[in-house]
């Protein structure tokens, strides 16, 4: 069983401040790591999806970082709006359908 | 429209009872995937079929049952199931290549109380 850490579990952020949160994963048999936002009554939707250690991807405001090496990603929000408002999971992957093991997710809130 | 449709929403039934939630995907994928999730805990893997074959079981109590009559059709059947059973319930589909990320695609879920 995978060990996927993420904190804080909750966030409040004030809108238009930027904010960040860290996922910690087993660095072995790693080949992938996947970023999740899911927002109330809705699918959760992927963010990003990185394979290489120092990746970074950005989506608008949102990017993310990853290092294999020391098994973590950090997903950084910038200028946060009220609809960035959602729970943000991370899930590690060794590849192929085994399907993925989750964190308890970051829950946030931003506060206008 | 994520291509992966579940039916129920919600679904309310007793501990005697017997029903299914449906899950449905429109994305050519050849995995697919219930998870669930109850509150204060992460997204936990009950199946895995890979073309129409269950390839991961995790643990799952007997009176939960999965069905994949095809590749773009999961089922999960309920049976005498507890109140402790009530969660939201997730279907996904993926790509199944050897090599692919992982990459999974989510429905939006059935809302399950069990009374």
């Amino acid at each position: 069983i995978l060990n996927v850490e993420q904190s804080p579990q909750s966030l409040h952020v004030q809108e238009g401040d930027s904010t960040n949160f860290t996922c910690s994963f087993p660095s072995s048999n790693f080949y992938a790591l996947h970023w999740y936002r899911w927002e109330t009554a809705k699918s959760p939707e992927a963010l990003f999806v990185m394979t290489l250690n120092g990746d970074e991807k950005k989506k608008g405001r949102i990017s993310a970082t990853l290092n294999t090496k020391e098994g973590y990603s950090y997903l950084y929000i910038k200028g946060s709006q009220p609809e960035d408002s959602a729970t943000y999971l991370c899930a590690p992957s060794g590849g192929g359908a085994d399907g993925l093991t989750f964190g308890k997710g970051t829950h946030l809130i931003i506060q206008p | 429209e994520t291509g992966v449709t579940q039916t129920p929403r919600h679904l309310v039934m007793g501990m005697t009872n017997k029903k299914s939630l449906k899950c449905e995907q429109h994305l050519g994928h050849n995995a697919m995937y219930w998870y669930k999730q109850s509150a204060k805990k992460p997204l936990e893997l009950m199946f895995v079929y890979n073309f129409k074959e269950q390839t991961e079981n995790n643990s799952v109590p007997s009176r939960f049952s999965p069905e994949c009559p095809n590749s773009s059709h999961l089922f999960l059947h309920l049976h005498t199931l507890q109140p402790e059973d009530s969660a939201l319930y997730l279907c996904a589909s993926s790509p199944s290549w050897r090599g692919n990320t992982g990459e999974l695609f989510f429905g939006e879920g059935s809302r399950l109380t069990v009374l």
